[in-house]
């Protein structure tokens, strides 16, 4: 079944303790990215790779680290997580980012830091 | 700069029909998706317009005016699964022809 998988779905975790959410799909797919989703902010682009060894910033990047070493997977890393971070994460992928392709989304991660 | 407009909320009646609307400004505008988010759920692809005009597909349709900056989803029929938040989101500029995001329209289908 082609998909996209998170994990962890649900985390709560302590200020400044790091931690990675991972990401993966099986459907091939070049373009990956990273989005959180707050209440009546939307989904804001954190990172997104167009390629294995390529990434780039979205338009909330600051306190996260993203790495493609692999075409599959697309970690996001938060090296001393705040408060502030508390948010819906969603991973989603695309053939392509060009030509309309549409993104699949991974089910989500819900993180709490307290 | 770049934006996106769409009604926070709307409710409509079980087999009714319902229009949302999306306004949009983008720089480099390629095409324009909808999404449909369950609560608590990940978005789901609905449909893609490039081209001017209304595409249909089941109770769902899409139409976009590239020179009006404007598109609408039109749902037909209304079913109570129907009650979710409608994302829209318009392609912009750049090498990562970036998906700039409306904040959604959340539906409320009542019986």
């Amino acid at each position: 079944e082609a998909q996209v998988t998170q994990n962890p779905r649900y985390l709560i975790t302590v200020t400044g303790k790091k931690l990675t959410v991972t990401c993966s799909q099986n459907m091939n797919h070049e373009y990956m990215s990273w989005y959180r989703q707050d209440p009546g902010l939307g989904l804001r682009q954190i990172y997104y790779s167009m390629n294995v060894e390529v990434t780039d910033k979205g338009d909330v990047p600051e306190g996260y680290k993203v790495s493609r070493k692999e075409k599959r997977n697309f970690p996001l890393i938060l090296e001393s997580p705040s408060p502030n971070q508390t948010s819906l994460y969603f991973c989603a992928s695309s053939l392509q980012i060009a030509g309309g392709y549409e993104q699949y989304f991974g089910p989500g991660t819900r993180l709490t830091v307290t | 700069g770049q934006n996106i407009d769409q009604p926070t909320e709307m409710t409509a009646t079980e087999g009714a029909i319902v229009q949302i609307n999306c306004t949009y400004q983008t720089s480099g505008f390629n095409g324009l998706f909808w999404y449909q988010q369950h609560a608590g759920e990940a978005p789901t692809f609905l449909s893609y317009n490039v081209l001017d005009g209304l595409e249909e597909k089941g109770r769902f349709s899409s139409f976009l005016s590239r020179s009006k900056g404007y598109s609408y989803l039109l749902l037909k029929e209304l079913q109570m699964k129907d009650s979710a938040s409608y994302l829209c989101a318009a392609t912009g500029a750049g090498n990562n022809r970036k998906l700039i995001w409306g904040l959604g329209t959340s539906l409320a289908v009542n019986p």
